[in-house]
């Protein structure tokens, strides 16, 4: 069992949808990372989110983390293909220093 | 901001040979680097942590005689994948700890080993 949990793990919509993908896991966090890494690149970070219900924006991206800090989801308003990519979601451990990535949500925006 | 450079992008290998990939970290000195490894159409998986001026620590599971990690100096790590094999192909990458949150990745390294 993984420690983060995303869903779906694929997402193929039209140019325009409005989509939700989710990262849940059984443990409380102290903070969660959104990561898009593009093919043939490295992940690289959106967002950080530290307290239970906070929410935040990136343009057409909203982030939420859940109350009890252990759930988050991300939401695109009006996707664009440009947002196709695997956007994935990591933890850092207690001393700050390791990531460990959920399974990732595979997304791709067709024109 | 923060920019970890990674090289060679991509490499095509014979089995047996050894490959050394090379995580720079280009405004910035980092102690602390991490490699990963991701297969298709999968998510980074931790291999090891790299830390300068000593071991690096492995991740359960992979094999430090194969993978060997050298962080010689602040703003260089390498990976050298001794007698590479097909099984051994895969998409590495690395990043560079700027801060107590903050990672930056490199670009990736595709190894495929014939």
């Amino acid at each position: 069992t993984q420690l983060l949990e995303q869903s779906p793990q694929f997402l193929s919509i039209q140019e325009g949808e409005n989509l939700t993908v989710y990262c849940n896991s059984s443990s409380v966090f102290s903070s969660l990372q959104w990561y898009r890494q593009e093919p043939g690149e490295g992940p690289v970070l959106l967002v950080t989110v530290v307290t239970g219900g906070e929410v935040k924006k990136l343009k057409r991206l909203t982030f939420q983390f859940g109350d009890a800090r252990k759930d988050s989801s991300l939401h695109i308003t009006a996707a664009q293909p440009g947002d196709t990519g695997l956007y994935l979601c990591a933890v850092l451990n207690n001393a700050g220093n390791m990531l460990t990535f959920g399974g990732g949500t595979r997304l791709m925006v067709k024109p | 901001g923060a920019v970890v450079s990674q090289h060679p992008s991509r490499v095509i290998c014979k089995s047996g040979t050894s490959v050394k990939i090379e995580c720079r970290s280009l405004d910035f000195q980092a102690t602390t680097m991490f490699w990963y490894r991701q297969f298709p159409k999968q998510s980074l998986m931790l291999m090891a942590t790299s830390n300068e001026g000593s071991k690096a620590t492995y991740e359960q599971g992979v094999e430090k005689d194969k993978f060997l990690i050298n962080h010689a100096s602040l703003t260089l790590s390498t990976l050298t994948v001794t007698s590479a094999h097909p099984e051994d192909s895969s998409f590495y990458i690395c990043s560079a700890r700027v801060s107590k949150n903050i990672q930056y990745f490199g670009a990736g390294t595709r190894l495929s080993v014939l």
